[in-house]
């Protein structure tokens, strides 16, 4: 079994459509949570951290709950631009230890 | 502010060939780390480096792989003899002292096929 587990999808939505996303890992030492976005053929990018009691940057929304070991992501008003593949990582030995999960692709339709 | 520089951006080589990559990461930044990315899953760490010091290699195969950090700065991982499943792209990343090790800020991406 993976640390870090997600969806492989594709996720298939059309623009203004409402997603979420789910993040499943093991180990119940991991300290700390968060979203990468990956477009084709780039590099990962952060896309944001993933506090205790949930939080928000525009469209997007990060919940955490440690007792059932997973975050989420949701993305409201799907646009054109938010297809990419949605990247889980969690860090945990203070630090010393980052996982990435494999991923998750969202296509948003015209 | 520059961002984390790689190179070469593409390399082609035949199996039992070697290969070296090279790694600036973001000024100031004391963690670097090499990522290995196979098409369709996520970056698997190989080896993260805090100053010049390695933290972890415990995925790096260490009987063909090898990786430095001179003077705490800049990086090259090197590949000796490649195998065709090393065919990848290297991922560098940096992330500072003063952020959470979880941001980190990757660079384009080294991506090589081996014949």
């Amino acid at each position: 079994r993976k640390e870090v587990e997600q969806d492989p999808g594709p996720f298939n939505v059309p623009e203004g459509a409402t997603v979420a996303f789910n993040c499943t890992y093991s180990n119940s030492a991991s300290q700390s949570f968060f979203w990468y976005r990956q477009d084709c053929r780039k590099e990962p990018k952060l896309l944001m951290s993933v506090y205790s009691s949930g939080n928000e940057d525009g469209r997007f929304t990060a919940q955490l709950n440690r007792a059932s070991q997973y975050i989420s992501l949701l993305i409201r008003d799907s646009k054109l631009s938010d297809s990419a593949t949605y990247l889980c990582v969690v860090n945990r030995n203070g630090g010393f230890k980052t996982i990435f999960g494999a991923g998750t692709r969202l296509f948003v339709k015209a | 502010e520059a961002g984390v520089a790689q190179s070469p951006r593409y390399k082609i080589i035949e199996k039992r060939q070697s290969v070296a990559f090279w790694c600036n990461p973001i000024s100031g930044h004391a963690t670097l780390y090499w990522y290995q990315q196979i098409l369709g899953q996520g970056p698997k760490l190989l080896i993260q480096f805090q100053n010049n010091g390695v933290v972890d290699d415990s995925q790096l195969p260490k009987d063909r792989f090898s990786a430095e950090r001179l003077k705490g700065v800049d990086s090259t991982l090197k590949i000796q003899p490649a195998k065709l499943e090393d065919s990848a792209v290297y991922l560098c990343a940096s992330s500072s002292r003063e952020g959470s090790p979880g941001e980190q800020y990757f660079g384009p991406g080294t991506r090589l096929t081996v014949t």
